[in-house]
């Protein structure tokens, strides 16, 4: 069965902190790695990952995927309390198909 | 830019009742995809259409059906409500772009409640 796992589920930090986000995935052929944040409302688009030990970096945010041991990270680094968030894991999987299957997500909350 | 746009925003359905959630798009992506989003869960695939007249099942689709008559439209139909398809649906389209894909674009979702 095609799944991405995240973890940790919830996660609780306080401003300034560096957070470690995980993402591990199984799937048939897989193409790409995506990283969003929600807020509420709609995901919107963080990073996408198609090349093992290229890092995707924006501000305080990056990313790298591992396609060897079939895992992604999402770093923050110097947290603010507007990064509280929901981040999701989504892979591009399949053929033709373009098939994007998220994870859990995992619920950061970032204390003044 | 519209983008992914989708209605109503808001719904409440009695137990039996059907609805469709419509959604558009202006971008001419080829790719559509139907989402639910349970509280304190990730998004699971229920429907995605990779062209006009193509559709397939994702992960959830029972209870669920779609249609792609055109590029833009890709409306999701509840024909029989339950308490269980109460949930945030979201649509998102995409284009092929390259062999890895591309990011998907979101609608504003729609927060449905069965009663």
């Amino acid at each position: 069965e095609d799944k991405v796992v995240q973890s940790p589920l919830s996660l609780v930090v306080h401003e300034g902190d560096t957070v470690t986000l995980n993402c591990s995935y199984e799937v048939t052929n897989f193409r790409s790695l995506l990283w969003y944040k929600q807020e509420k409302k709609a995901p919107t688009f963080l990073f996408m990952l198609t090349s093992s030990g290229i890092e995707k970096k924006s501000g305080r945010l990056s990313s790298i995927l591992d396609k060897k041991e079939l895992f992604s990270i999402l770093n923050i680094t110097a947290t603010q309390t507007g990064d509280s968030a929901v981040y999701l894991c989504a892979v591009i999987y399949g053929g033709a198909t373009n098939k994007l299957i998220f994870g859990t997500g995992t619920l950061l909350a970032v204390q003044p | 830019n519209a983008g992914v746009t989708q209605t109503p925003k808001f719904r409440i359905l009695k137990i039996g009742q059907s609805m469709t959630l419509q959604c558009t798009q202006d971008m001419n992506h080829n790719y559509m995809y139907w989402y639910r989003q349970d509280p304190g869960m990730g998004l699971k695939l229920i429907y995605y259409s990779v062209g006009a007249g193509i559709t397939d099942k994702g992960e959830v689709p029972n209870g669920y059906n779609v249609s792609r008559s055109t590029t833009e439209d890709f409306p999701l139909r509840l024909e029989l409500a339950a308490p269980s398809q109460t949930s945030v649906y979201f649509c998102a389209s995409s284009y092929p772009g390259t062999p890895s894909g591309t990011e998907a674009f979101f609608g504003q979702g729609t927060r449905l409640t069965v009663v």
